[in-house]
């Protein structure tokens, strides 16, 4: 089935830059996404990027997308201790329902002040 | 971007009984979707909420225990029937206003059964 994988964790001092990485299976996905979820709260929508891209930045944040590869990477600059949350990747796949979500396992981003 | 609600943010229930979980839009939107998170785990889609017809759940969901209704373009909800600890997750909306723009997410109900 289709599949989307995440690193567990990231750890960056505040000030650094992140990267948080992303591989999916389904070739066929149209757009692929990056959510945010704070303690407690629902998914926040951070970003996406239509699959004929290669880069899209938005402020502080940059995604690549390596469509041979199929890797998404989202990179934070200038990280800040209210980043810290878990950011989930998610590709739009339309195999199954109509603009269903494979999300990852969710990156658990930690910031040092 | 659409702005969803949803309702009650938390609640803890007895075994054995039901309760439903409302989500408004505030504005219409094409499709309405339901997940499940449970506790440290990624979002596991439940089922599609149609407007008009009955919802299409995803395999290893059935009508049964998680009755949908969606009434119009900017309304759905999800009942947790015959709720038992393995219940115990947090459920979310999304509402997709056209194939072409990304899912937003309600905050979540946050349910725990004893």
């Amino acid at each position: 089935g289709e599949d989307v994988e995440q690193s567990l964790f990231l750890s960056v001092r505040e000030g650094d830059s992140s990267v948080i990485n992303c591989t999916y299976t389904d070739s066929s996905s149209t757009y692929l996404y990056w959510y945010k979820q704070e303690p407690g709260a629902g998914l926040q929508l951070l970003t996406y990027i239509f699959s004929n891209m290669d880069m899209k930045q938005d402020q502080r944040l940059t995604v690549l997308l390596n469509k041979k590869d199929k890797h998404l990477s989202l990179r934070i600059a200038d990280t800040q201790t209210g980043d810290s949350a878990i950011y989930f990747c998610a590709e739009a796949y339309y195999g199954g329902s109509q603009g269903n979500l494979i999300f990852g396992k969710g990156t658990k981003l930690s910031v040092k002040p | 971007s659409a702005v969803i609600s949803q309702k009650p943010s938390r609640d803890i229930c007895q075994r054995g009984t039901s309760l439903t979980i409302q989500c408004q839009v505030d504005s219409q939107v094409t499709m309405m979707f339901w997940y499940r998170q449970q506790p440290g785990q990624s979002l596991t889609l439940i089922a599609t909420a149609n407007q008009g017809s009955e919802a299409t759940y995803e395999s290893g969901f059935v009508i049964d225990k998680f009755p949908i209704s969606r009434p119009n373009l900017t309304f759905s909800t999800l009942t947790v029937s015959n709720m038992s600890p393995e219940d115990s997750s947090i459920y979310l909306c999304s509402a997709q206003p056209t194939w072409d723009q990304p899912q937003h997410f309600g905050d979540g109900t946050r349910l725990s059964i004893l």
